[in-house]
């Protein structure tokens, strides 16, 4: 158990709507990122928060949007889905820079029928 | 800008043979390196990791030499077992502002019996 939480396990909805997910870190840590994994794409880094506020962006979508609250636990939105946003959405937590070695949660599993 | 390759999978081992998958990766400055496996139906866990050049990272019988010179980070272990069987991930962080991690495509592992 690396300490990450995160839910719902699963996720089935239909294209066009809008779903969170939610994610708490390790106690302690205060680096949260989000990290998408594909068939096609593989593991993609999305966005990473600090402290609250947002430290970096990768391939993150324009529909897909997050933030960390105050007690550090951080949710990601998606809307609009489609097809191909089905896929295996994780997030890690870290305690950088004192130490860059990222704890993953168990992953919610996103199905957009 | 960075990138991390892993040798293609599946590689398919028997019980109790030796074990290398090669990761090769590019990076500015002195990444962190990683390796992470993938159990199915599951989240991934960190298996080891080195920071500088010549360290080398172990756990449960893996290990890895962060090799500078070859730029290079090959997991091995010595005699696999069945609970071996899963995907593997290399990665680096290029302890920039972010600390965010760069996978390579993973490597599927199969050990029979």
């Amino acid at each position: 158990d690396s300490g990450v939480t995160q839910t719902p396990k699963h996720l089935i909805t239909a294209t066009g709507q809008r779903v969170t997910l939610r994610c708490s870190p390790r106690s302690g840590d205060l680096s949260v990122y989000w990290y998408q994994q594909s068939l096609d794409q593989g593991l993609q880094f999305l966005i990473q928060y600090y402290n609250g506020e947002e430290r970096a962006k990768g391939n993150i979508l324009e529909r897909f949007s997050a933030q960390q609250f105050p007690d550090l636990h951080s949710e990601l939105n998606l809307s609009s889905l489609e097809l191909g946003d089905s896929a295996l959405y994780f997030c890690a937590s870290s305690v950088i820079p004192v130490d860059d070695t990222q704890y993953f949660g168990p992953g919610t599993r996103l199905t957009v029928l | 800008g960075n990138s991390v390759t892993q040798m293609e999978g599946p590689v398919t081992l028997s019980e109790e043979a030796f074990l290398t998958i090669n990761c090769t990766y590019t990076a500015t400055g002195y990444p962190s390196l990683f390796w992470y496996v993938q159990y199915p139906g599951e989240g991934l866990q960190l298996l080891l990791k080195a920071t500088k050049a010549d360290d080398k990272g172990s756990n449960k019988g893996f290990e890895a030499t962060y090799r500078k010179e070859t730029t290079s980070f090959h997991l091995e272990k010595g005699s696999v077992q069945v609970s071996d069987s899963a995907v593997y991930f290399c990665a680096l962080s290029g302890r920039d502002s972010s600390y965010k991690l760069i996978f390579g495509s993973g490597t599927r592992l199969l050990v029979r019996p």
